[in-house]
């Protein structure tokens, strides 16, 4: 299946500030990518979908002038979580759709972002 | 919409023991069902998965699913645990055709007790 690297694995910021988050599909050309967010002891939030040349397209909710999400190649999506607060700390997750008949998906290894 | 319900959110279990994780899902139509394991602090990584043919799946480390359809379930079962097995467990539920965005259930944590 394909690889998909997620960084950093880990991120402290002050309040204000903006972090990006970046997801790389190492082996597979992803025209799509997913951008997930996990609370303690809850379930995935799919925030995001990210297309490759084009706007992401966001769930209900989710602010999409402050988690800024960029596409702008096949192996690349970065989600900037801007004028970051307390309470954006959180796990994000990255995730890529394996084509063909394989029909299954692959995450990142996560990103645990805490806000100060 | 489809829409994936795990019964247990925690279940303790003793190494050695079998255990069963429960999955039901609601859909007006055919489905993809895929169970995903994630370990503290890391992403989540696909365990088996059901598209067609046998309703029996196994993955290589000894769990196996079955689709019941008249039930819309897709239990997880392992007949021997290991401590290393201790993980939050995801079931999946995708649509054939129409949305290729899986709907997950909220997750059940496997506590294997030495």
């Amino acid at each position: 299946g394909a690889v998909v690297s997620q960084h950093p694995s880990r991120v402290i910021c002050k309040s204000g500030t903006s972090v990006k988050i970046e997801c790389r599909s190492l082996d597979f050309q992803a025209t799509t990518m997913f951008w997930y967010r996990q609370f303690p002891k809850k379930s995935l939030m799919l925030m995001a979908t990210s297309n490759e040349g084009s706007k992401a397209t966001y769930e209900q909710g989710v602010e999409k002038d402050k988690f800024l999400i960029n596409h702008a190649s096949l192996t690349l999506s970065t989600l900037t979580v801007t004028s970051a607060h307390p309470e954006d700390s959180s796990f994000y997750i990255c995730s890529v759709r394996e084509g063909g008949a394989n029909y299954g998906y692959t995450f990142g290894s996560g990103t645990r972002l805490t806000v100060v | 919409a489809q829409s994936v319900t795990q019964l247990d959110s925690q279940v303790p279990v003793f190494e050695e023991a079998p255990v069963e994780l429960r999955c039901n899902y609601s859909s007006s139509v055919s489905v993809y069902l895929f169970w995903y394991v994630q370990y503290p602090n890391q992403g989540l990584q696909l365990l088996l998965k059901y598209l067609s043919g046998s309703t029996l799946v196994e993955s290589i480390n000894g769990f196996e699913a079955e689709f019941n359809k008249s039930q819309t379930s897709f239990h997880l079962r392992k007949p021997s645990v290991h401590i290393s097995d201790t993980a939050e467990y995801f079931c999946a539920v995708r649509l054939l055709g129409g949305s290729y965005i899986p709907t997950f259930g909220r997750g059940t944590s496997l506590i294997v007790h030495p």
